[in-house]
């Protein structure tokens, strides 16, 4: 299967302050990354769609300006909260689509994740 | 529309089965995904059925009926590691093939 990590694995920034996380498929070309935000005891949401040069498609509800997505490689996107909060604490989860050898598996590969705490 | 149910908790005892089930409504539907997640981690593959059926990988069998948008994952001969949340997940081939996912269903086994 497909690898894929994100950095940083946590993160503690203070209110007003602009972070950045990495999403990085390690041994294949991502043309699409996805990208979730969970909370507590909550399922995945959806937050947006990264294309390899174009702009991302943001999920209803979710705030372009705020949250920055790049994708301007094959292997890597950046997912950047601007001005962060306290309410943006959360758990920051990227995936791959990858599509197997008979082009119908189209599993998605999940980073381990980065935690953003906002004080 | 897009919407996915599944129980929020159930709870199994060591050795035991347990069916959770999923039921969908996803336009554009291409196939249906469950994953495993402990908490504080990212979710891991389990199955995935595209066709009506069920599909068997060791311990873990996915079943699937497009017809009534429906789904279960049965895990027998429960582990005490088996305690994590699960994951129902319909793709829609609508935008780049996205994930929508349940709510998610807590496993608890006990000894």
């Amino acid at each position: 299967g497909a690898v894929v990590s994100q950095h940083p694995s946590w993160v503690i920034c203070k209110s007003g302050t602009s972070v950045k996380i990495e999403c990085r498929s390690l041994d294949f070309q991502a043309t699409t990354m996805f990208w979730y935000r969970q909370f507590p005891k909550q399922s995945l949401m959806l937050m947006a769609t990264s294309n390899e040069g174009s702009k991302a498609t943001y999920e209803q509800g979710v705030e372009k300006d705020k949250f920055l997505i790049n994708h301007a490689s094959l292997t890597l996107s950046t997912l950047t909260v601007t001005s962060a909060h306290p309410e943006d604490s959360s758990f920051y989860i990227c995936s791959t689509r990858y599509w197997g050898e008979t082009g119908v598996n189209n599993e998605q590969f999940f980073g381990p994740g980065t935690r953003l705490t906002v004080l | 529309g897009q919407n996915i149910d599944q129980p929020t908790e159930m709870t199994a005892t060591e050795g035991a089965i347990v069916q959770i089930n999923c039921t969908y409504q996803t336009s554009g539907f291409n196939g249906l995904f469950w994953y495993q997640q402990h908490a504080g981690e990212a979710p891991t593959f389990l199955s995935y059925n595209v066709l009506d059926g069920l599909e068997e990988k060791g311990r873990f069998s996915s079943f699937l009926s497009r017809s009534k948008g429906y789904s279960y994952l049965l895990l027998k001969e429960l582990q005490m590691k088996d305690s994590a949340s699960y994951l129902c997940a319909a793709s829609s081939m609508d935008s780049s093939y996205k994930l929508i996912f349940g709510s998610g269903t807590r496993l608890l086994v006990r000894p």
